[in-house]
C-alpha cells in the first residue's frame, strides 16, 4: 500500500523559513517524480513544485520560484520543501503527491498525503 | 506558463448527467487529469489520460478533450458525487503543472 506522510508544518512569522518533509512507503520511491501541491483553506489547489525521480530536474510555480527549493533523498524515501521568505500568501495545507505518467502526453497524481498545515502570521 | 479555467460551480439533479469543463492552451498538447475532493480529504484522481479511470472509480465518470477544452462527464450523478472537482495538466512548456480553479458540484 503506497503511503505518503507530510510533516514539518507549523505557525511561523513572515520573512522566516520552514522545511517540510514527505516520507514515502510501500513503493519504489526512486522510480517516481514527486510534487508539492498546496491549498489555501477554503480555496483551490495550487501546484508548487516537481522533482524528477533522480532529483536532477526541478521546476517551480512562479509564485514560489526563487524562495522554495525541493529536494529528495532516495536512500531514505524522503522529499523535502525548503521554504524561505515566507509571507501570509504562503499559508496553506501542503500536500506531497506521487506522479505517474503515460505515453509522454499525460501524467497524473495517483497518491497523495494528508497534508501539513503552514500558517504564516505575526 | 498557461492557466486552466473552470466554472466555479455546477449543479445537477440526482440521476442526471453533468459535464464539467476545463479550458487552457496546454490542453492542445497534454491530456488533463481530474481530481475529486471532498471536505477535509485529500484529492482523489478520477480520470487521467485520454479517458482512463483508476481502479475503484465508478464507470459513470468519463473524460474527453476537444481542442483546448477537457471535459469530465458524470452520467447518472449520485449524491456521493457532490464535491469539488479540479483539472490538472502541464503548461505550454511541458515542464510545469497547473490546476484549474476548481468546480463545486452540487447534486440536487
Amino acid at each position: 500500500q503506497e503511503h505518503l506522510v507530510e510533516s514539518g508544518g507549523g505557525v511561523v512569522q513572515p520573512g522566516t523559513s520552514l522545511r517540510l518533509s514527505c516520507a514515502a512507503s510501500g513503493f519504489s520511491f526512486s522510480d517516481f517524480a514527486m510534487h508539492w501541491v498546496r491549498q489555501t483553506p477554503g480555496k483551490g489547489l495550487e501546484w508548487v513544485a516537481i522533482i524528477s525521480f533522480h532529483g536532477y530536474d526541478k521546476y517551480y510555480a512562479d509564485s514560489v520560484k526563487g524562495r522554495f527549493t525541493v529536494s529528495r533523498d532516495n536512500s531514505n524515501n524522503m522529499m523535502f520543501l525548503e521554504m524561505t521568505s515566507l509571507s501570509a500568501e504562503d499559508t496553506a495545507l501542503y500536500y506531497c503527491a506521487r506522479e505517474k505518467s503515460g505515453a509522454g502526453k499525460y501524467n497524473w497524481f495517483d497518491t497523495w498525503g494528508q497534508g501539513t498545515l503552514v500558517t504564516v502570521s505575526s | 506558463s498557461s492557466e486552466l479555467t473552470q466554472d466555479p460551480a455546477v449543479s445537477v439533479t440526482l440521476g442526471q448527467t453533468v459535464r464539467i469543463t476545463c479550458q487552457g492552451d496546454g490542453l492542445r498538447n497534454f491530456y488533463a487529469s481530474w481530481y475529486q475532493q471532498k471536505p477535509g480529504q485529500a484529492p482523489v484522481v478520477v480520470i487521467y489520460g485520454k479517458n482512463n479511470r483508476p481502479s475503484g472509480i465508478p464507470d459513470r465518470f468519463s473524460g474527453s478533450t476537444s481542442g483546448n477544452v477537457a471535459s469530465l462527464t458524470i452520467t447518472g450523478a449520485q449524491a456521493e458525487d457532490e464535491a469539488d472537482y479540479y483539472c490538472n495538466s502541464r503548461d505550454t512548456s511541458g515542464d510545469l503543472r497547473v490546476f484549474g480553479g476548481g468546480t463545486k458540484l452540487t447534486v440536487l
